[in-house]
């Protein structure tokens, strides 16, 4: 069964402290991995899509990795208005348009 | 480019009552999902929706239905509201099947 699991479920992070969060999945035939951040309240906001094992992708102090298994969302000398949920996302095995999300990691970064 | 609009952005309704929510979006994307977000359950798949037709439901009751017009606008509707469909409902848009999506700002519904 097409899975994705987050870890940890809350972080709190003193400001410049930087940490990593954990996206692993199970789903035959990767057709891309996406993170994305949300805000309280708002819808969620693109940060990266990754594409197959080894790929990296940078954004200010965030870092995206995959593995066959996992992905790492890398966060460097955090500050706090980094403060959010970030939640990462795959199309199902079985049907692309359909996108399953994991539960996301709270992220709190104290100043 | 515009992003993702939701409208409206906040509804109060009451139990038994139907409601209708509207998703315009990105300029030339032609795929069009909904989701429902709860504290408890997530961010979960409602359907999708592709040059006006459904290729994809998630488990949700027949309540719950969705349609797209020509231009790829859509518009969700839920009828018989219960107390449980009180949820941030979200909308994104994409290119085709599997590519990134764009979430809306999402329109947050109170069933009372």
């Amino acid at each position: 069964e097409d899975q994705v699991t987050q870890s940890p479920e809350a972080l709190r992070l003193q400001e410049g402290e930087s940490s990593s969060l954990n996206c692993s999945y199970t789903v035959s035939g990767l057709r891309g991995l996406f993170w994305y951040r949300q805000d309280p309240g708002k819808g969620p906001e693109f940060l990266f899509t990754l594409y197959s094992a080894g790929e990296e992708k940078e954004k200010e102090r965030l870092k995206a990795t995959l593995t066959k298994k996992e992905s790492f969302l890398h966060i460097t000398a955090p500050k706090p208005e980094d403060s959010a949920t970030y939640l990462c996302a795959v199309p199902l095995s079985s049907s692309a348009s359909k996108i399953i999300f994991g539960s996301g990691t709270r992220l709190s970064i104290r100043p | 480019k515009a992003g993702v609009t939701q409208t409206p952005r906040y509804l109060i309704k009451t139990r038994g009552q139907q409601v209708t929510l509207s998703c315009s979006p990105i300029s030339g994307h032609r795929s069009v999902s909904w989701y429902q977000q709860t504290p408890g359950q997530g961010l979960q798949f409602l359907f999708e929706y592709f040059s006006e037709t459904q290729r994809n439901k998630g488990n949700f009751p027949g309540r719950f239905s969705g349609r797209q017009f020509s231009n790829s606008r859509s518009e969700m509707n839920v009828s018989t509201l219960e107390l449980g469909d009180s949820a941030l409902y979200l909308c994104a848009s994409s290119g085709g099947p599997g590519d990134t999506q764009y979430f809306g700002p999402g329109t947050r519904l109170t069933v009372l």
